[in-house]
């Protein structure tokens, strides 16, 4: 079955490069996104990658696919205390599902 | 354009009772998603509905059940509400688009004293 998963917990210095990964299953998976989710808050769409890409820079934000090894990381450039959240990466089930299948969260501390 | 609305934000009911929570979605959006989110079993799909049909459900008792309107507004229906069921509850839209990008509303808290 599908099943993404991700580390737990990343604490970084602000001002330095954040990395969080995440690794996922589903070979059939067609894109990939990244969600932010701020203490009582819902979540908050970052990025998206088509897997037929292997990366893609938004301002900050990096996102590196290796679909071969089924990883997909983002890298957060010049971390502020402002991105200390919880980050999901998340694949779509099918071309044709809305169904999002979410890793269990990685929690982004940037220490001033 | 306005985001994806939920009501209520907060809700507390008792065991047995049933709920209803309420999705409306960004303008133009015709595809509603709910999510649960729990701290032990993380974020979970339960059903997702397009023009008012159910295209798509999760691994959830019959207990959930979900609806949506001809206005793509979308309420979710928990009945006999088990301590379990306390969560966040998200509702995501989506142009249902090839990209699926889900756009997610603030979620609905609901604690089953």
């Amino acid at each position: 079955g599908e099943d993404v998963e991700q580390s737990l917990f990343l604490s970084v210095r602000e001002g330095d490069s954040s990395v969080i990964n995440c690794t996922y299953t589903d070979s059939s998976s067609t894109y990939l996104y990244w969600y932010k989710q701020e203490p009582g808050a819902g979540l908050q769409l970052l990025t998206y990658i088509f897997s037929n890409m292997d990366m893609k820079q938004d301002q900050r934000l990096t996102v590196l696919l290796n679909k071969k090894d089924k990883h997909l990381s983002l890298r957060i450039a010049d971390t502020q205390t402002g991105d200390s959240a919880i980050y999901f990466c998340a694949e779509s089930e099918t071309d044709s599902s809305y169904k999002l299948i979410f890793g269990s969260g990685t929690r982004l501390l940037v220490r001033p | 354009k306005a985001g994806v609305t939920q009501t209520p934000r907060y809700l507390i009911k008792t065991r047995g009772q049933q709920v209803t929570l309420s999705c409306s979605p960004i303008s133009g959006h015709r595809s509603v998603s709910w999510y649960q989110q729990t701290p032990g079993q993380g974020l979970q799909f339960l059903f997702e509905y397009f023009s008012e049909t159910q295209r798509n459900k999760g691994n959830f008792p019959g207990r959930f059940s979900g609806r949506q309107f001809s206005n793509s507004r979308s309420e979710m229906n928990v009945s006999t509400l088990e301590l379990g069921d306390s969560a966040l509850y998200l509702c995501a839209s989506s142009l249902a688009t090839s990209n699926n990008e889900q756009f997610f509303g603030p979620g609905t808290r609901l604690t089953v004293l």
